[in-house]
């Protein structure tokens, strides 16, 4: 399978507790981007790498997450202390975003729950 | 503020018929604009997409019809089957492309 893998696909911690999802992109791909989605709603930006590079952080973002994307290839996101507020879908998508092409392709999530 | 506005929220259709799904958006710097589908505990998944540049853009059952002027832009589902039962989101980019602004999604059940 030549798709965007995350893992875990399902997460249940405690409220307190650090939480930490990797997401490996499709391989040829530059751009990796990571969205949160609640239910009855659409996904929302988190945050994009070019690359190694963090190019941009949404306001949703707070200073409890961090992601990192080292040398470019699998990307993980860390939820610090989390909190009940933060169960939600986490997606990884990731595009390669050369010329004209831009189009973003979505890994099956990680599901967390926060007890 | 929401980017981009999409209805209806739920939509009920009987095999064979037509499924149509509606977007509009404000942002004119917007130049791409894709349809994703999405199932239960599956992340969404690319549709069919289409660029401003054209009015409309057919692939197999799926059409993207699009108004410039209107700036709406809508998806139709011909001869619609129990397996397209899922949730659609219209979807468009930021003016750098750094990531989509999603509608709130339309679910979808197709009637046997």
């Amino acid at each position: 399978d030549t798709g965007v893998s995350q893992d875990p696909r399902h997460k249940i911690t405690k409220r307190g507790q650090n939480v930490t999802f990797r997401c490996d992109p499709i391989s040829e791909h530059n751009r990796l981007y990571w969205y949160r989605q609640t239910l009855g709603q659409g996904p929302e930006f988190l945050t994009y790498f070019q690359n190694e590079a963090q190019l941009e952080k949404s306001r949703l973002l707070s200073d409890r997450f961090s992601a990192e994307r080292p040398k470019g290839s699998f990307s993980t996101l860390e939820i610090q202390r989390t909190e009940q507020g933060d169960s939600a879908m986490y997606l990884c998508a990731s595009s390669s975003y050369r010329g004209t092409e831009r189009t973003q392709y979505f890994g099956p999530g990680t599901r967390l729950l926060v007890l | 503020q929401q980017q981009v506005k999409q209805s209806p929220q739920s939509l009920i259709v009987q095999k064979g018929g037509i499924s149509i799904i509606n977007c509009a958006y404000e942002n004119t710097a917007f130049d791409y604009f894709p349809w994703y589908q999405q199932f239960p505990g599956k992340g969404p998944a690319l549709l069919i997409a289409i660029r401003p540049d054209v009015s409309e853009k057919k692939e197999g059952r799926f059409t993207i019809s699009f108004n410039k002027s209107a700036k709406q832009f809508s998806l139709h589902i011909m001869d619609s089957q129990p397996g397209d039962s899922a949730t659609y989101f219209c979807a468009a980019p930021d003016t750098g492309a750094n990531n989509l602004f999603f509608g709130t999604g339309t679910r979808l059940t197709v009637i046997p």
